[in-house]
């Protein structure tokens, strides 16, 4: 069966520091990947996804950036973390095989706070 | 026009109750609709896929009017156990990118 696991859990980083978040899925091949942010009490917003190696396609122009260096592993960046990227970040997946009714498996999510 | 719309609730409802939740869209050409719950700090997980002629798993019956671009969640019986915010989500995408959330609706099952 397909698993994703994100990590770290929870992350508290100054303001001005990096960051890197990653997110690998297992039991599955050419997986579509996602990041989302979900700022408190607020929707989930799109980041990033990519449809496969080295593809990524960015949905909010931001500090942050991602990458796909393997098959099913998405790393999400930052050079210089700013207060407003305080939130829960989400790694999430779905399977390019199944056709659009395939849904999005998340991941158990990242609680970033900036400080 | 946001592209999902939910009710705004909180709806609280008392055990054993009947509670529904309606979701409209933007996009007639969205291809396929899901609803998802979340626990509070927890990450999203799919409650049930909507498919055009309606669905039930257990308690729970999912329907979708393309006419009228609108999907719904009906939950019978409550338990205390479906106390979350249910996520309506579309797939406006052909290839799988494009997943749409809804803003939330917050139940609360009382005892």
């Amino acid at each position: 069966s397909q698993t994703i696991h994100q990590w770290p859990a929870t992350l508290v980083q100054p303001v001005g520091s990096p960051l890197s978040l990653e997110c690998t899925v297992e039991g599955t091949s050419n997986p579509n990947l996602y990041w989302y942010r979900q700022a408190a009490g607020r929707g989930l917003q799109l980041l990033f996804y990519s449809v496969g190696i080295g593809q990524i396609s960015s949905e909010v122009p931001q500090n942050l950036s991602a990458s796909r260096p393997q098959d099913r592993q998405f790393i999400l960046s930052s050079k210089k973390l700013l207060l407003s990227d305080s939130g829960f970040y989400l790694c999430a997946w779905s399977d390019t095989r199944s056709s659009y009714n395939s849904p999005l498996h998340f991941g158990n999510g990242t609680r970033l706070t900036v400080t | 026009r946001k592209e999902v719309e939910q009710d705004p609730g909180p709806f609280n409802v008392p055990e054993g109750a009947t509670v529904a939740f309606n979701c409209t869209y933007s996009n007639s050409a969205s291809q396929s609709f899901f609803w998802y719950r979340q626990d509070c700090r927890k990450e999203p997980k799919l409650l049930m896929s909507v498919y055009s002629s309606g669905n039930e798993d257990g308690r729970f019956t999912a329907q979708l009017n393309r006419a009228s671009q609108y999907i719904s969640l009906l939950i019978r019986d409550s338990k205390l156990s479906d106390s979350a915010t249910y996520l309506c989500v579309v797939n406006m995408g052909n290839y799988g990118q494009n997943f749409v959330f809804g803003p939330g609706t917050r139940l609360s099952v009382l005892p």
